[in-house]
């Protein structure tokens, strides 16, 4: 069984960085491509990029792009999301999930979830 | 980009059937995924594919989609299938994924 297990809550300033980590076991770490998806409070669930740990590869949402990085150390099959310039919109609880390879491509939906990290931005 | 959108709550009796629907721009031309989130819990795949169940997700759930709108149902709702549903697309135009923006059902 597919496990992701994600770093702890997180409490920063405003414009400050935070790095979450997603460790993954039970599997090959390269068949399946990482996501990030975030959910602010009593909001709906939004999708902010991916890495294919195989290559290391990103692709990121627009809405994201310069202030997110996602990163993998294949020694320890753990992958980063690094969220920089923090606003007080991006507290949130921040998922990590899991989509499986399939051939050349990937199947498009989410099989596996982490258990969220929650990140609070304030002043 | 594009948009999927889903009423903010759906309210159904027990044993009754609940369908949440999901809308976009010619939708059925695209592959819906659903979701299952309960308070304080990260979300459970409940259907793939528009139609397709994961193992353990019972037979009560079933999916849809055509045209410009995707369809998910819960026949015979119990009180545990009460929690905030997610349709998801991935976006060939963008190469991203997108989600729906959930819809609670509460079982009253």
């Amino acid at each position: 069984q597919v496990q992701l297990v994600q770093s702890g809550a997180e409490v920063k300033k405003l414009g400050a960085s935070v790095k979450v980590s997603c460790k993954a076991s039970e599997y090959t770490f390269t068949t399946y491509y990482i996501h990030w998806v975030r959910q602010a409070p009593g909001q709906g669930l939004e999708w902010m990029g991916l890495i294919n740990p195989s290559s290391g590869s990103t692709n990121y949402a627009q809405k994201f792009q310069g202030r997110v990085t996602m990163t993998r150390d294949s020694s320890t099959s753990t992958v980063y999301m690094d969220l920089s310039s923090l606003k007080s919109e991006d507290t949130a609880v921040y998922y990590c999930a899991a989509e499986r390879t399939h051939g050349a491509s990937t199947t498009g939906y989410f099989d596996y979830w982490g258990q969220g990290t929650l990140v609070t931005v304030s002043s | 980009s594009y948009v999927l959108t889903q009423p903010p709550s759906v309210s159904v009796a027990p044993g009754k059937t609940a369908r949440i629907t999901c809308e976009g721009n010619n939708i059925g031309s695209k592959s819906v995924h659903w979701y299952q989130q309960k308070p304080r819990q990260a979300p459970v795949l409940v259907m793939y594919y528009d139609t397709d169940r994961p193992s353990g997700i019972p037979e009560r759930f079933s999916g849809s989609n055509s045209g410009n709108a995707a369809t998910l149902t819960i026949s015979r709702s119990e009180a545990g299938d009460e929690a905030d549903y997610s349709c998801q697309v991935w976006d060939s135009a963008s190469d991203h994924w997108v989600f729906g923006g959930g819809t609670k059902l509460t079982v009253l």
